[in-house]
């Protein structure tokens, strides 16, 4: 059972309009969310992350918002550049001892063209 | 600034055979964690480690093993390699009492022949 879950597979955006990725969970106890950014053969990279008391997080380009009544949240690319084309990884975790796992969803491949 | 290191970056192996993958962590990084990702899947969890202990365990097969030594590197052992243990492993470091976030190492591609 997917407990995050991303269910658009792929996005084509134009460069200079906004990117938005959308993810669900369903384990109430994730308490921390976090998006990673890939490309091909390499590790994913972390991009911004946000905390269940907080509903929106913002790190230049790139703003999380969390709506944990839906148990929803996305990342907003604004604007977006081809550099942004990647697949996007929803991750989330339940921040109760030291190690404990990132759940990831099965991601969504950004592409952006100018 | 330093990244996660992970070696080899490559691996061919035949079924049946023993491999073993290492990851170095960030400097001062205390927890680290290993991942399998599938062709066109998502990471799975596989195992974590803190101080040197067990911290939380995944889908990790039997056949698997691993340790996080007093340098606190990281090194994952697995036997009886079969075709379906080809993947991608990413290493991922941490610092307890941070931010939560995991750094992810570039990966060991992993192929069982």
């Amino acid at each position: 059972d997917q407990q995050v879950k991303q269910n658009s597979p792929s996005l084509s955006v134009q460069e200079g309009r906004i990117s938005i990725l959308n993810c669900d969970y369903t384990n109430s106890m994730f308490d921390y969310f976090l998006w990673y950014k890939k490309y091909p053969a390499e590790g994913p990279t972390f991009l911004i992350s946000i905390s269940s008391i907080k509903d929106k997080n913002e790190d230049g380009r790139f703003t999380v918002f969390l709506n944990k009544s839906a148990k929803h949240l996305s990342l907003h690319i604004v604007p977006s550049q081809p550099g942004d084309s990647a697949v996007y990884f929803c991750a989330a975790t339940a921040v109760y001892q030291a190690g404990t796992a990132l759940i990831f969803g099965k991601g969504t491949t950004l592409s952006v063209s100018s | 600034a330093a990244g996660v290191i992970q070696s080899p970056r490559h691996l061919i192996k035949e079924k049946r055979e023993t491999a073993t993958l290492k990851c170095y962590p960030i400097p001062r990084h205390d927890t680290v964690y290993w991942y399998q990702q599938g062709p066109g899947q998502d990471p799975q969890f596989l195992i974590s480690f803190y101080e040197k202990m067990q911290s939380d365990k995944g889908s990790i097969p039997d056949r698997f093993s691993a340790q996080q030594f007093s340098d606190y590197h990281s090194e994952l052992n697995m036997s009886s390699l079969e075709l379906g243990d080809s993947a991608l492993y990413f290493c991922a470091s941490a610092l307890e009492g941070g931010t939560y976030e995991q750094y992810f190492g570039p990966g060991t591609r992993l192929t069982v022949t």
